[in-house]
């Protein structure tokens, strides 16, 4: 059974580091695709990125770029979210998120399988 | 980066009824390799993370049940409900994977009437 298991809850003041995780099972975690989406409070979903455990290979959306850092350690099947100083406005609901296989040359692809997501508070 | 605008932001069905939701891209994401349309549905309900339902604009993901049927092409997509259960109430979005930045619209929200 495909399985994203995503750590607690974290609170946090303004200008904090945080490196929240995304444990997987059930699958080959390097040969899929993994995600992380944001969505904040009352809002919609937003892409931050996808990282290709097998070689590391990382994509970012502009809007997310040098902002987070997305990582991931194949030795114990996990994916990373990483900030290096939050701020009030990155209080939000991050999901990670397993892409699906997509056709040979391309690297975009729908998300099956979801974490629980991880609630990240920034407040002072 | 390819927008993304669903309509109507909000809906409210009659159980039993049908419900359609629609989106709109800015550009085809019709991927000539496979000449599938590169877009998917999800449905998220309050305090769940997202559910896959349709991909490739009318595949339904195993298990979803054939109430849910996608359809369009090119830059004009469906979502249908042809008969609204009481558990179908949800916010739907639609996502084009077609090229990255990946983009979501903004999501429909369904209510029963």
């Amino acid at each position: 059974e495909v399985q994203l298991v995503q750590s607690g809850a974290e609170v946090k003041k303004p200008g904090e580091s945080l490196k929240i995780s995304c444990k997987t099972s059930g699958y080959s975690f390097t040969s899929y695709w993994i995600g992380w989406v944001r969505q904040m409070p009352g809002k919609g979903l937003e892409w931050m990125g996808i990282i290709y455990p097998g070689d590391s290979d990382t994509r970012y959306s502009p809007s997310f770029q040098g902002q987070v850092t997305i990582s991931a350690d194949k030795s114990i099947n996990t994916a990373y979210l990483q900030w290096s100083s939050l701020k009030a406005s990155d209080t939000a609901m991050y999901y990670c998120a397993r892409q699906s296989v997509v056709p040979a040359g391309k690297i975009e692809g729908e998300f099956d399988y979801w974490g629980q997501g991880t609630l990240v508070t920034v407040s002072s | 980066d390819i927008v993304m605008t669903q309509s109507p932001e909000s809906l409210a069905v009659s159980l039993g009824e049908r419900a359609t939701i629609n989106c709109k891209s800015s550009q085809s994401v019709l991927y000539s390799s496979n000449n599938e349309n590169h877009l998917a549905w999800y449905q998220q309900k309050p305090g769940q993370p997202p559910k896959l339902l349709i991909y490739w604009a009318s595949t339904r993901e195993y298990g979803v049940p054939d109430r849910f049927s996608g359809s369009g092409s090119g830059t004009d997509f469906t979502l249908t409900i042809s008969s609204l259960q009481a558990e179908d109430v949800a916010v739907y979005y639609c996502q084009q994977c077609y090229t990255t930045p990946i983009t979501f619209g903004q999501g429909t929200r369904l209510e029963i009437k």
